[in-house]
């Protein structure tokens, strides 16, 4: 069974760092595409960032661009999310998800999401 | 970076009604579009890739249609579990973007 399991959201002040991860099993990890996705509460989804297999390609929303850093460790089934100099608007619910092994590949399986919230 | 309208932001329907949602790309993405429904306090769940091809488990009376710039996702019978947010992904250019959402509620 395919299980992503988030961890290290929390309370943090403007301008801080904070560290996620994400917990892979279920499947061949190095195999597959990831991605991060956030949602502010009450509002609707965003995808923040993408990594390939091998993490050779890399993407972000232009919302974190230069902020935010993606990384996986496939020895240790783990995708990460460096979150530096965070704002207000940072605040959401941060999604771990797998692309689908397919040619047409969207987020086939999610986790059940960490809360960041950026406040002073 | 792309956009992706979404209409409507939220519908009544009744049980056994059809329903049909609209996403309009801001430039053409070919087909590279999917649907995903979210219920409150859930993660979203993939139901239609590639515009048109249903995902593994989804139930038949979603069906997803278009090309280009427009897609519809409709859902043919509305059943008691299908109320929830839906939201299209557009995945043409590596900088996704998901659509506003619309929200499904009981009439």
């Amino acid at each position: 069974e395919v299980q992503l399991v988030e961890s290290g959201g929390g309370l943090v002040k403007p301008g801080g760092s904070l560290r996620l991860s994400c917990a892979a099993s279920g499947f061949t990890f190095s195999s597959y595409s990831m991605n991060w996705v956030r949602q502010a509460p009450g509002k609707g989804l965003e995808w923040v960032s993408s990594i390939s297999s091998s993490s050779s390609y890399i993407y972000y929303a232009d919302s974190v661009k230069g902020r935010f850093t993606i990384s996986r460790d496939n020895a240790k089934n783990s995708l990460y999310l460096q979150m530096n100099s965070l704002r207000a608007e940072d605040t959401a619910v941060y999604y771990c998800a797998r692309d689908a092994p397919i040619a047409a590949a969207f987020p086939d399986y999610w986790g059940q999401g960490t809360l960041v919230t950026v406040s002073s | 970076a792309i956009q992706m309208t979404q209409s409507p932001s939220s519908l009544s329907a009744s049980v056994g009604d059809r329903v049909t949602i609209t996403c309009r790309a801001s430039q053409g993405i070919r087909n590279d579009l999917g649907w995903y429904q979210q219920k409150p306090g859930k993660a979203p769940k993939l139901l239609i890739y590639a515009a048109s091809s249903l995902q593994s488990g989804v139930p038949s009376r979603f069906s997803g249609s278009g090309s280009g710039t427009d897609f519809t996702l409709t859902i043919s019978s509305l059943q008691p579990e299908d109320f929830a947010t839906y939201y299209c992904l557009q995945d043409y250019n590596y900088h996704r973007t998901f659509g506003q959402g619309t929200k499904v509620e009981i009439k």
